[in-house]
């Protein structure tokens, strides 16, 4: 099993680019979330998936949009990026709400 | 929601020595806790876990104590070794028992 995949691992965009960050999980998860990561801030979520199917705002949801395509697959789009979306982004999933989170590697984001 | 946080951003110990990491959480509702462990350039990692209907847990080299009376809880990792560098992160369910409340973490650092 693979656990938790994301693409791509690195990525620089200039302002006002847009791109989508791709996450996939095959452990069956119902649960799906993406969190940024800044230095001494910790993790912050961005959006979650309860359930395929639904999507929810969570701590810092501005500037960026979700799509759960299946059950398996948990998307994250920047529209038009900005150089304070410059962090490190992690894609994670769970059975279900508060519980243990499974997280991918991570992509490393610079908005120039 | 939950707010879990860390009595110290960074912890230096001598390899052999055992280490004790700080978390401190507001929410007395709370029942569930989880530590994280996130080495340089990697997505962070589950360690341990622990319900509130426990005061201790151990895993490998690694216990969870859980102190009710004062919302603390700690991870104790015996015989430090290099390969315990990394940040570690505690985690509670924020309210709505959605999703996890992350502390900003605290680096561990491990001379020989």
């Amino acid at each position: 099993n693979a656990g938790v995949t994301q693409t791509p691992k690195f990525q620089v965009l200039k302002t006002g680019q847009s791109m989508t960050l791709q996450c996939a999980q095959d452990m069956n998860h119902n649960s799906m979330y993406w969190y940024r990561q800044d230095p001494g801030m910790g993790l912050r979520l961005i959006y979650y998936s309860a359930s395929e199917g639904t999507t929810d705002k969570g701590e810092v949801p501005n500037g960026y949009n979700v799509s759960r395509l299946n059950k398996r697959e948990f998307s994250l789009r920047l529209e038009s990026a900005a150089p304070s979306q410059t962090s490190v982004y992690f894609c994670a999933s769970s059975e279900e709400g508060a519980t243990i989170q499974f997280f991918g590697p991570g992509t490393r984001l610079t908005v120039l | 929601g939950e707010n879990v946080g860390l009595h110290l951003p960074t912890l230096s110990v001598q390899e052999g020595d055992n280490s004790i990491i700080n978390c401190a959480y507001s929410n007395s509702a709370s029942d569930y806790f989880i530590w994280y462990k996130q080495e340089s350039g990697k997505g962070p990692q589950f360690i341990i876990d622990i319900r509130s209907n426990m005061d201790k847990r151990q895993g490998q080299r690694v216990t969870v104590l859980l102190n009710k009376t004062v919302k603390h809880l700690s991870l104790q990792i015996a015989a430090t070794q290099p390969g315990d560098s990394a940040v570690y992160f505690c985690a509670g369910p924020n309210s709505g028992y959605s999703t996890l409340t992350f502390g900003k973490g605290t680096m561990l650092l491990v001379s020989p």
